[in-house]
């Protein structure tokens, strides 16, 4: 039982670039959330879906566009990425909603030149 | 929107004592308050959570106590051990919502 996966878990961009990163969660969870995490920041929420077939913006979307592919998967893609964006992404679920327990991946970091 | 602060940001205790950490909130509307541990390289993960109709929750050494009136809720560690540091967050967000808000974090060290 993996619970949340990511992949990759490092990757290196140039900017302008564009990536896709990907999010796999295995306990059959409704919600799944995409955060970025800054020194000094705590976790910011980039886009969340609450439910199959929904996205929402969160605190920080700016950059960002989202794919809930199906129940057990969510992509996060940078269309042209900036230097700005570099950070540290994770994934979470949980069972319904973002007032219950959330799971997190390990995380993907990201550096944009 | 809610916001959560921690207090402090750095907290160095010895092996065997207690670690308090403090957060606040701002919206009286909030009732789910989560704390996650973060070891380095790692995902935060759920220890403990309580909602605003308990005052507090124990789970072995790690206890949350809450205090609507003030809006602030803390994590107490006890008897620490080494593999106690990492990075904790706090969180709040109000019933049924989607948006978790977290705090900036605490490092606690463990001197052994």
């Amino acid at each position: 039982n993996a619970g949340v996966t990511q992949t990759p878990k490092f990757q290196v961009l140039k900017t302008g670039q564009s990536m896709t990163l990907q999010c796999a969660q295995d306990m059959n969870h409704n919600s799944m959330y995409w955060y970025r995490q800054d020194p000094g920041m705590g976790l910011r929420l980039i886009y969340y879906s609450a439910s199959e077939g929904t996205t929402d913006k969160g605190e920080v979307p700016n950059g960002y566009n989202v794919s809930r592919l199906n129940k057990r998967e969510f992509s996060l893609r940078l269309e042209s990425a900036a230097p700005s964006q570099t950070s540290v992404y994770f994934c979470a679920s949980s069972e319904r909603r973002g007032d219950q327990p959330q799971h997190f991946g390990d995380g993907t970091r990201l550096s944009i030149l | 929107g809610e916001n959560v602060e921690q207090h402090p940001s750095t907290l160095s205790v010895q092996e065997g004592d207690s670690a308090v950490i403090k957060c606040t909130y701002s919206d009286s509307a909030s009732n789910y308050f989560p704390w996650y541990k973060q070891e380095l390289g790692k995902g935060p993960q759920l220890i403990i959570d309580i909602r605003s109709n308990v005052g507090e929750k124990k789970d072995q050494r790690i206890a949350v106590t809450l205090n609507k009136t003030a809006k602030h809720f803390s994590l107490h560690i006890t008897e620490t051990q080494p593999e106690d540091s990492a990075v904790y967050f706090c969180a709040a967000t109000p019933y049924g919502n989607n948006r978790l808000a977290f705090g900036k974090g605490n490092q606690v060290v463990v001197i052994p």
